[in-house]
């Protein structure tokens, strides 16, 4: 069964870069089936999708957030990776990763979510 | 990319069926068969309920139900039940470039 598992660090300093890595087990992200994304939600609000990286390393990304963002894969590793810079108190929200369809765009498997805060 | 639009709450009693609104555009929910709905109770990750606009993951109860018509998607919940009480969210596929977009949420409550 596979699963998504969130880590690093859970706050981050105005300005900073905020750096986070989802590592997938239970099956391998070099499939061609599935995009690998990220996806948050500030404090009582909704969600936003951030982004998403296909195996091959091509990426796609919210253009509000295009200039701050990028992800990247370790297929060695069957892991991938945000980082998102000059945060501010407006990026506080729990980050989530996900499986993402290639052919349907559904989003299937989840992480269990982390909560990054953004203050000096 | 604007988010899709959904009522931000809807209520109803054990029993009844409520219908949960999500209208996009012509760039997004009118152009593509690839509507997504995905429920969230607090504190926990979201969970896919429909995909493709109406069909059902596994073990995903037949009360949940998906629709479009245009620019505007729907979820029906048939049979309320106390444990349907959460959040819920539409998502639209809307091109290469945007691939995702979501809805504002809806909160759904059982009286």
């Amino acid at each position: 069964q596979l699963q998504l598992q969130e880590s690093g660090p859970g706050l981050v300093k105005p300005s900073e870069t905020l750096s986070l890595t989802c590592t997938v087990s239970g099956g391998s992200i070099s499939s061609s089936s599935y995009y690998w994304g990220w996806i948050r939600q500030p404090p009582g609000k909704g969600l936003e999708w951030i982004g998403s990286i296909y195996y091959s390393g091509s990426t796609y990304y919210n253009p509000s957030l295009k200039s701050r963002v990028t992800i990247s894969v370790d297929t060695s590793k069957n892991q991938f990776s945000l980082k998102l810079s000059s945060v501010t108190a407006a990026d506080t929200a729990v980050y989530y990763c996900a499986r993402r369809n290639y052919y349907d765009s559904s989003m299937d498997v989840w992480g269990q979510g982390t909560t990054v805060t953004v203050s000096s | 990319q604007s988010a899709l639009t959904q009522p931000a709450s809807v209520s109803g009693s054990p029993g009844q069926s409520i219908t949960i609104s999500c209208t996009g555009t012509s760039s997004d929910v009118g152009s593509y068969n690839l509507v997504s709905w995905y429920q969230q109770h607090p504190g926990k990750a979201p969970k896919l309920m429909i995909y493709e606009g109406s069909k059902r993951p596994s073990g995903v109860s037949n009360r949940f139900s998906g629709s479009k018509s245009g620019n505007t998607a729907s979820l029906t919940i048939s049979g309320l039940q106390a444990e349907d009480e959460a959040d819920y969210y539409c998502c639209s596929y809307a091109g290469s470039s945007t691939p995702v977009v979501f809805g504002g949420g809806t909160k759904l409550t059982v009286l």
